[in-house]
């Protein structure tokens, strides 16, 4: 079985602030690792996703996440953030069974 | 452009009564889902599809059904035997496998029991 945690509900910052928000995960299998994002009443979107190689991985919107194997982490950052990156973040693993289990969420709030 | 179409975006349930959400897409994808979003609980999967004529339960298909009868379309029926059907339902899709680029996911439907 595989599960997700994300060890921050809500996270407020300053616009220009770097954030940070954590994601463990826990897979007794190799995983695919992803991160979307949320804005009201709307669907997901995928922000970046890390299938293998190098454990460093880019997104949309200036985002960027790290795999860290040994700690079974997935931390999505951004050296600046802006009022318009407010919304929900998910986290979710995938173990290749095409079923994504899906983390409760990170409300970030960028307060101006 | 290719995407997933979720409609009605605003549904009203009354007690008793069963309702259908419709999921469309146009992505080719074999493996369809259905998810349900409930403030401060994250994503829950209610059913899944990986091709067609074939389904199978996530973890609370308790008081819902599905059909896949065709490659592009994966309704939802909330059924009276769902106690608290109101939430945020959101449909997605993807190819899996090897190259498993991640979900794409409709607007979701909003649907309130009245």
């Amino acid at each position: 079985a595989q599960s997700v945690t994300q060890l921050d509900s809500q996270v407020p910052v300053f616009e220009e602030a770097p954030v940070e928000l954590r994601c463990n995960y826990s897979s007794s299998v190799s995983v695919y690792l992803f991160w979307y994002v949320q804005y009201p009443n709307q669907g997901l979107q995928l922000l970046l996703k890390y299938l293998s190689g190098s454990t460093l991985v880019k997104g949309i919107n200036g985002f960027e996440a790290e795999f860290n194997k040994s700690q079974t982490s997935f931390h999505l950052r951004k050296p600046s953030v802006h009022i318009s990156d407010t919304a929900e973040y998910f986290c979710a693993v995938d173990t290749n069974a095409g079923k994504s289990t899906f983390g409760d969420g990170t409300t970030l709030t960028v307060k101006p | 452009d290719g995407g997933i179409t979720q409609s009605p975006k605003y549904l009203f349930r009354k007690e008793g009564q069963n309702v259908t959400l419709s999921c469309e897409q146009n992505l080719n994808h074999d493996a369809m889902y259905w998810y349900r979003q409930d403030p401060g609980q994250g994503l829950r999967l209610i059913y899944y599809s990986q091709i067609v004529n074939d389904f199978q339960k996530g973890d609370i298909a308790e008081g819902y059904s599905v059909s896949r009868e065709k490659k592009e379309s994966f309704p939802l029926t909330v059924t009276s035997a769902q106690k608290n059907p109101t939430a945020f339902y959101l449909c997605a899709s993807t190819e899996p496998g090897q190259s498993n680029y991640g979900y794409t996911f409709g607007s979701g439907t909003r649907l309130t029991v009245v």
